[in-house]
């Protein structure tokens, strides 16, 4: 079954530390990973869309890697503010020539960014 | 550009009645999306759009739902009749296909929070 697992649920880091956010899949064929971060109360906007050839991408302070053959992925925040205090979401979309059928998201990673 | 539109922000119904969501796309993106988000199944994908024309509507969870997109600068999504279990956010997204593939960025929308009472 096509699963996408992120961990860990919720985090509390204070201003300025980096983390590490977790997104491990298990769909198969593989087309594109994309991270969205969600304000509360807002929409999600996207920080990094990597197809499967894909290793890396950045955003600002935001990098997402991809390992392909591990099924996971994860995404780096530096130097944290307090505005990025969100959940974050992994969606992942399979198939070898894409398409926005079935797509399977996360349930996320709540972040709380503390002073 | 103001960005995608959703109306209305909040709606409270009351079970049974029709309810219908409204879309304003970016202005010049070809795909448009409706998802739902709810904090026991998270983000859904509805149904999406390609040039007004729907590509795939298998995430409409039943036929009390249904989308249209009678142009490229608008569409709604309906729910008749509304149920409590409806109850949930419902987003739309925009975007421009410029390379032939799905990985262009999605815009969202800020949502219409619905409630069924």
């Amino acid at each position: 079954k096509n699963q996408v697992e992120q961990s860990p649920q919720s985090l509390i880091i204070l201003e300025g530390k980096n983390c590490t956010l977790q997104c491990n899949y298990t769909v198969s064929p593989f087309s594109n990973l994309r991270w969205y971060k969600q304000d509360t109360g807002r929409g999600p906007v996207s920080l990094t869309i990597m197809t499967f050839s894909e290793n890396t991408k950045s955003n600002g302070r935001y990098t997402a890697t991809l390992d392909a053959d591990t099924k996971q992925s994860s995404l780096h925040i530096t130097a944290s503010q307090l505005s990025d205090s969100a959940s974050y979401i992994c969606v992942v979309s399979p198939g070898e020539s894409g398409g926005y059928n079935k797509l399977i998201f996360g349930a996320g990673t709540r972040l709380a960014v503390h002073p | 550009d103001a960005g995608v539109i959703q109306s209305p922000r909040h709606e409270v119904t009351e079970m049974g009645q029709e309810v219908t969501l409204r879309c304003k796309p970016i202005s010049g993106h070809d795909y448009l999306f409706w998802y739902r988000q709810t904090m026991m199944r998270g983000l859904e994908l509805l149904i999406y759009f390609n040039n007004n024309v729907p590509i795939d509507d298998s995430g409409m969870p039943e036929d009390r739902f249904s989308a249209k997109m009678p142009n490229a600068s608008f569409s709604t999504l309906k729910i008749q009749p509304s149920e409590p279990r409806d109850s949930a956010v419902y987003f739309c997204a925009s975007s421009l296909d410029r390379y032939r593939g799905s990985t262009d960025t999605q815009y969202f929308g800020p949502g219409t929070r619905l409630t069924v009472l």
